[in-house]
């Protein structure tokens, strides 16, 4: 059974950068991609991006400017940045793997506020 | 990119049915059958239980189906029980371009 277990910082300046990665235990990361998901407190889900394991990526129009995304097997990682950030990018963000077109494991999750 | 649309809420008896709707277009819900159904408890991840429109994941109870037509997807919970109470968001291929698209959530009570 896969487990993944996201990290970083709490909190986060505006302006500043959001990083967080995302540990990878009991899985390959072989026929898979990995995804960044974000859900702001009471609302609903959001797709930031994924990566495959060649380092592939694959972004939301939406932030593509702002977002990049990046693969270290070697660590069994994968990483978000979030630049430019403003108070509306305070979420829970989730690492997930996906396979098709799904995410059939989530890690639990953790809340980054923006705030000075 | 526009979110799928939901039914904010749904509710019904234990015993009974409950149906969700998720709509979209023809770049989305109605162009691929890669409808997925998320379930989610308060403070927790959503997990997967409905992939490609009809397919349970392995431990899914088949209380749980979905189904689609045209450019909307179906979530139906057989049999409610007090634990299906919680969030349920549909999800959608778009296209490369337009990536993946959520639905905006239908909290289900069970009364």
């Amino acid at each position: 059974q896969v487990q993944l277990q996201e990290s970083g910082p709490g909190l986060v300046k505006p302006s500043e950068t959001l990083s967080l990665t995302c540990t990878i235990s009991g899985g390959s990361f072989t026929n898979y991609y990995w995804s960044w998901i974000r859900q702001p407190p009471g609302k609903g889900l959001e797709w930031i991006g994924y990566i495959f394991e060649n380092g592939i990526t694959n972004y939301n129009p939406s932030l593509k400017s702002r977002v990049s995304i990046s693969i270290d097997t070697s660590k069994n990682q994968f990483s978000l940045n979030l630049s430019s950030v403003i108070v509306a990018d305070t979420a829970v963000y989730y690492c997930a793997r996906g396979k098709g077109w799904y995410s059939d494991d989530w890690g639990q999750g953790t809340l980054v506020s923006v705030s000075s | 990119q526009s979110a799928l649309t939901q039914p904010p809420s749904a509710s019904g008896s234990p015993g009974q049915s409950v149906t969700i709707s998720c709509t979209g277009t023809s770049s989305d819900v109605g162009g691929y059958n890669y409808v997925s159904w998320y379930q989610q408890y308060p403070g927790k991840p959503p997990k997967l239980i409905i992939f490609d429109v009809t397919e349970r994941p392995s431990g899914v109870p088949d209380r749980f189906s979905g189904s689609k037509s045209g450019n909307t997807a179906s979530l139906t919970v057989s049999g409610l029980q007090a634990e299906d109470e919680a969030d349920y968001y549909c999800s959608s291929y778009a296209g490369s371009y337009r990536f993946g698209v959520f639905g905006t959530g239908t909290k289900v009570t069970v009364l």
